[in-house]
């Protein structure tokens, strides 16, 4: 079964500093791989998504993941964060077919100044 | 593009009534959409996959007969909370599937309390 591990439930940055959120999957073929963003009473946004190809995906808002299949890992990464990053930060896997995405558990980010 | 409303944003309701949730995906269409439940400080939680023109496939332990849902057309999905009591209160969130990769886009998600 599919299912998707973000180790970390909350991290605390400084505004200005690189950030690396955590995410490990678990599935049997290639995955479908994505990073979404959620702010407080808010739909969740699409950062970024991995289908194949080129290992490092570049999202919206400054934010980049790489795939590492032999770790099965999905980093997301961003060189330098704002105070407007603060929010919930959740993993997804998915696969072809009417198949629904499986979540991770989520990662809050605070980010002080 | 690929943009998912819902509505409405936030409803109160008395105990007993039932409320209804619509999800619209406005720039595309989409033959599969799926409902959330989420709880404060907590991942998302399956409740539905809501296919047009057929019934909607319920997760183990999602009580379809209090969560109807119902996909008449390629941009529009509904969820109708019957009988709502306060343990429903919830944040109720909408996807839209498009493209081949399984992509979903979200809606912005329903606040509903139940007094």
């Amino acid at each position: 079964a599919q299912s998707v591990t973000q180790p970390d439930i909350h991290i605390t940055v400084s505004e200005g500093a690189s950030l690396e959120l955590r995410c490990n999957y678990s599935y049997g073929a290639t995955p479908y791989l994505f990073w979404y963003v959620q702010s407080p009473g808010q739909g969740l946004q699409l950062l970024l998504k991995y289908f194949s190809g080129d290992t490092l995906v570049q999202g919206i808002k400054g934010f980049e993941a790489e795939f590492k299949r032999s770790q099965s890992s999905f980093n997301l990464r961003k060189p330098s964060v704002h105070w407007s990053d603060a929010a919930e930060y959740f993993c997804a896997v998915g696969a072809a077919g009417n198949t629904p995405l499986v979540f991770g558990k989520g990662t809050r980010l605070s980010v002080i100044a | 593009g690929a943009v998912v409303s819902q509505h409405p944003s936030r409803v109160i309701c008395k105990s007993g009534t039932s409320v209804k949730i619509e999800c619209r995906s406005l720039d595309f269409q989409a033959t599969t959409m799926f409902w959330y439940r989420q709880f404060p400080k907590q991942s998302l939680m399956l409740m539905a996959t809501s296919n047009e023109g057929s019934k909607a496939t319920y997760e183990q332990g999602v009580e379809k007969d209090k969560f109807l849902i119902n996909h008449a057309s390629l941009t529009l999905s509904t969820l109708t909370v019957t009988s709502a009591h306060p343990e429903d209160s919830s944040f109720y969130i909408c996807s839209a599937r498009t493209g081949l990769h399984n992509e979903q886009f979200f809606g912005p998600g329903t606040r509903l309390t139940v007094l």
